[in-house]
């Protein structure tokens, strides 16, 4: 069936260096890929999406880039800040119209 | 996502009992999607509606229900078949043409 994985399950970074979380997907008819940022008790919230016909995309700290033909994609974010900490969801549509999502990553930034 | 209500908050199930979730959204959606979350685990899909009047079943549909009257909303019941229901309940929506989800807050669901 249509699968998400993500690595690493946690990620613990000092204050200023960069995160990175690598996703890989099943299905290769998967054209978005989403990403959701989700704080202790608090609800998932968008951080950055791509499509699959663009390679990277980047907004301020947050990247992400897209490689369709191994079917991984990637969240980097940089100058990781404290507010940074969280888990991190990836995501990829499925067959349906529906997302499939990866198990999540729990950042830790260490001041 | 401020669009998107969720209650109640938390809510306490007796064995044997059903209970109702509520999802209310005034985005204008079409499409609305029940998820169930799991310490250490991803947002499983329980139900999706693309239009009123009309749902399909997710990944882990036993033991759930749906109804989709409005387009406003998309409640969600637990029935008694649903034998681990402990769990955070994730509703979420999105307009007609776009893959993007937003979500409501979420209902934790706690057995007595």
């Amino acid at each position: 069936g249509e699968n998400v994985e993500q690595h690493p399950s946690t990620l613990s970074v000092q204050e200023g260096d960069s995160a990175v979380i690598k996703c890989t997907y099943s299905d290769s008819a998967s054209n978005y890929f989403p990403w959701y940022k989700q704080e202790l008790g608090k609800r998932p919230q968008l951080i950055i999406d791509i499509r699959s016909n663009v390679g990277e995309k980047k907004d301020q700290r947050i990247a992400v880039t897209l490689n369709k033909t191994a079917k991984h994609f990637s969240l980097h974010i940089t100058e990781t800040q404290p507010e940074d900490s969280a888990v991190y969801f990836c995501a990829a549509q499925g067959s349906q119209g529906n997302l499939i999502f990866g198990k999540g990553t729990k950042l830790s930034v260490k001041p | 996502d401020g669009g998107i209500t969720q209650s109640p908050k938390y809510l306490f199930r007796k064995e044997g009992q059903n209970v109702t979730l509520s999802c209310e959204q005034n985005l204008n959606h079409d499409a609305m999607y029940w998820y169930r979350q799991d310490p250490g685990q991803g947002l499983r899909l329980i139900y999706y509606s693309q239009i009123v009047n009309d749902f399909q079943k997710g990944d882990i549909a036993e033991g759930y229900s749906v109804s989709r009257e409005k387009k406003e909303s998309f409640p969600l019941t637990v029935t008694s078949a649903q034998k681990n229901p402990t769990a955070f309940y994730l509703c979420a929506s999105s307009k007609r043409g776009s893959e993007t989800q937003y979500f409501g807050p979420g209902t934790r669901l706690l057995v007595l």
